[in-house]
């Protein structure tokens, strides 16, 4: 069973700043994909950005980055240019291939990093 | 259509009491998802339907858990006899796309806060 590990329980950032999330994670597969959700308070979450472990390029949306290392089973999520808006919990999530069958489409999470943003 | 919905919102009951919550996925979605999400963790995957079909349940918690997707279009999650330990956030996603085929983005509803006094 493919498990995500993220050992921040909570980071704090001043407005403006740059932060980094720490993902790892644990599998034998050689095809998946990771995510990052990000869900505000008494709010659904939402997807932040996504990786496909095929691609050696790292995945970028806006303000918000990903360090994918494979071989390392790291995947961290940068956030550029923190606003307020970004304070919220932070999951990162595993999905094996769609060729792995049975549960393999339910994402797998970590527990969860709280971002906090100073003004 | 504006998201995943989920009713109801909270639900507050006794030991003993069966209880089931409803989901309505976006429209054109074909796949469902339930979660349950513990105060402190991530949710974590218990059962997803393609259409009426459930094609993964082997997660589902104990067999006092069971979904349903009768028509392919909303969900129903059913606790019986619950338990204080069932008290947490149930949590549907929804998604388009086919079995084998290409991944599609998982849409989260605001979930179903279990209290189980």
């Amino acid at each position: 069973a493919q498990t995500v590990t993220q050992s921040q329980p909570e980071m704090s950032v001043q407005e403006a700043e740059t932060v980094t999330l720490s993902c790892t994670y644990d599998t034998s597969e050689s095809d998946y994909y990771l995510f990052w959700y990000k869900q505000p308070p008494s709010r659904q979450m939402i997807l932040v950005i996504r990786q496909e472990a095929y691609k050696q390029q790292n995945a970028t949306e806006n303000r918000f980055s990903v360090n994918f290392q494979k071989a390392a089973k790291s995947f961290s999520l940068k956030i550029s240019d923190s606003q307020l808006g970004d304070a919220a919990m932070y999951f990162c999530a595993y999905r094996s291939s769609p060729w792995a069958g049975g549960g393999a489409d339910g994402l797998t999470f970590g527990k969860g990093t709280h971002l906090i943003i100073q003004p | 259509d504006t998201g995943v919905s989920q009713n109801p919102r909270h639900k507050i009951t006794k030991r003993g009491q069966n209880v089931t919550f409803r989901c309505d996925p976006i429209s054109e979605h074909n796949r469902l998802y339930w979660y349950r999400q513990t105060l402190g963790q991530g949710p974590e995957f218990l059962t997803y339907f393609q259409n009426e079909a459930q094609l993964e349940k082997s997660r589902l918690l104990s067999d006092r858990f069971s979904a349903e997707r009768p028509k392919g279009s909303f969900s129903t999650l059913e606790i019986q006899r619950t338990e204080q330990g069932d008290s947490a956030m149930y949590l549907c996603a929804s998604s388009s796309g086919t079995s084998g085929g290409i991944y599609n983005e998982q849409f989260f509803g605001p979930g179903t806060r279990l209290t189980v006094l």
